[in-house]
């Protein structure tokens, strides 16, 4: 069974600070996934990579992706106070099952 | 356009009661997934239609669980004989093509198991 790893589980920034999520999977997968999800509701889909050195960039969010290593990354820059929320990833394996980490709690302090 | 759309939002059911969730995936959409989201962790994977085809139900943690998607849109996740460590964000989600590139994700239902 694939597994995801996400971390930190917690994170506590401050407005205008940089920071980064790490996703962590064990097995090769064509397909990697971020979502955002605030509390009570539903997931929305912030990124898709699909190859090695892959990076893509929305506002202040910015991932990547490094097949050969099975990591992802989600950079966060000059973190603003609407970035709250959890944050995972996810990891498409045999076709069409997706595995998702734990997720990221992201809180930004004024 | 309609997003996806799951009823009812909350359910809440006395343990041993039989409980429906539905999906109504974006119109067109050829994939559908259920997915079962407890308190503090990531969604899990139940099980995976494509059109009326249920291609993969390995996630259904017991034979207590039932999907169903006789039309080809519409789905029915069936929880039989509701136990406590049901209790959980059901969510659904549905994709355009069989492929799965991207999935789009319903609101959820939180079933609470009294």
């Amino acid at each position: 069974e694939l597994k995801v790893e996400q971390n930190p589980l917690f994170l506590s920034m401050q407005e205008g600070k940089n920071y980064t999520i790490y996703c962590n999977y064990s097995t090769t997968s064509d397909r990697l996934y971020w979502y955002r999800q605030d509390p009570g509701k539903s997931l929305e889909s912030l990124f898709v990579l699909l190859s090695n050195g892959a990076v893509k960039q929305e506002g202040r969010l910015m991932a990547s992706l490094d097949t050969k290593a099975r990591l992802s990354t989600l950079h966060i820059t000059a973190a603003v106070h609407d970035l709250s929320a959890t944050y995972f990833c996810a990891v498409a394996w045999g076709g069409n099952q997706f595995y998702f980490g734990t997720g990221t709690s992201l809180t930004v302090i004024p | 356009g309609a997003g996806v759309s799951q009823s009812p939002r909350y359910k809440v059911a006395k343990r041993g009661q039989d409980v429906a969730l539905r999906c109504d995936p974006i119109s067109g959409h050829v994939s559908l997934f259920w997915y079962q989201q407890a308190l503090g962790q990531g969604p899990e994977f139940l099980t995976y239609f494509q059109n009326e085809a249920q291609l993969d139900k390995s996630g259904l943690p017991s034979d207590r669980f039932f999907a169903e998607r006789p039309e080809g849109s519409v789905s029915t996740l069936k929880i039989q004989r509701t136990q406590q460590e049901d209790s959980a964000v059901y969510l659904c989600a549905s994709s355009l093509t069989g492929h799965a590139y991207e999935q789009y994700f319903g609101p959820g239902t939180r079933l609470t198991v009294t």
